[in-house]
């Protein structure tokens, strides 16, 4: 059972914007920074929101990351086939004294 | 460019152990932190420990101290991690993965590495 939680599955149609939620706790979300991983099937994960809200170079800005209280955000505006794919949160948890990942959301491109 | 290539698939009967390479290229290799996460089959990540090539120090994830070891080697630019007392639930996508500075985000990972327990 993961520390934090994800939707399962997410879906859009091209053009649309959708959103993913991380909910965690005081322990991680609540004072740490958050990142975010896409993953293609069969690959590695790639990071994709850093420190909460940041892109890496090479990310599109349609991609874009929040926080709030002890709860996450990934937004994908204008959303394209490409973006099928799963997306987990992250974050660094100091009861647990570890790095713990979310179980991930299917994002579905209808 | 910056590269973590991982060592190839392993089979292992359960009880055995397994050691998995990371060889890193196109960065200063002690500075930056190399992490270990897991993928079983249909799953999330999950994180294993981290290795600070600069001092050479190490933690673990609670759930696997004491069967997991993670070494490294300055000369070759390696980062080896070692589990042992396998199981069935092992059976996994080993990653290795570089920090971005003090960012606990992984900002390049290797291929992985298919580690399977099965007697």
């Amino acid at each position: 059972q993961s520390v934090l939680t994800q939707p399962p599955s997410a879906s859009g149609t091209p053009g649309q914007r959708v959103t993913i939620s991380c909910s965690g706790s005081s322990s991680n979300i609540g004072t740490n920074i958050v990142n975010w991983y896409q993953q293609l099937p069969g690959t590695a994960p790639k990071l994709l929101i850093y420190s909460t809200n940041h892109r890496p170079s090479g990310v599109p800005d349609r991609f874009s990351g929040s926080k709030s209280g002890t709860s996450a955000s990934l937004a994908i505006s204008g959303l394209q086939s490409e973006d099928e794919a799963d997306y987990c949160c992250a974050a660094w948890d100091d009861s647990l004294f570890g790095y713990v990942f979310g179980p991930g959301t299917r994002v579905t491109v209808l | 460019q910056v590269q973590l290539v991982q060592s190839g698939a392993e089979v292992k009967k359960p009880g055995a152990s397994v050691k998995v390479s990371c060889k890193a290229s196109g960065y200063t290799f002690t500075s930056y932190y190399v992490h270990w996460v897991r993928q079983a089959p249909g799953q999330g990540l999950e994180w294993m420990g981290i290795m600070r090539p600069s001092g050479g120090t190490t933690m673990y994830a609670r759930k696997f101290q004491g069967r997991v070891a993670v070494t490294m080697d300055t000369s070759t630019s390696t980062v080896y991690m070692e589990l042992s007392s396998l199981r069935s639930e092992d059976t996994a996508v080993y990653y290795c993965a570089r920090e971005f500075p003090q960012s606990y985000s992984f900002d390049y990972w290797g291929q992985g590495t298919l580690v399977t327990v099965s007697s």
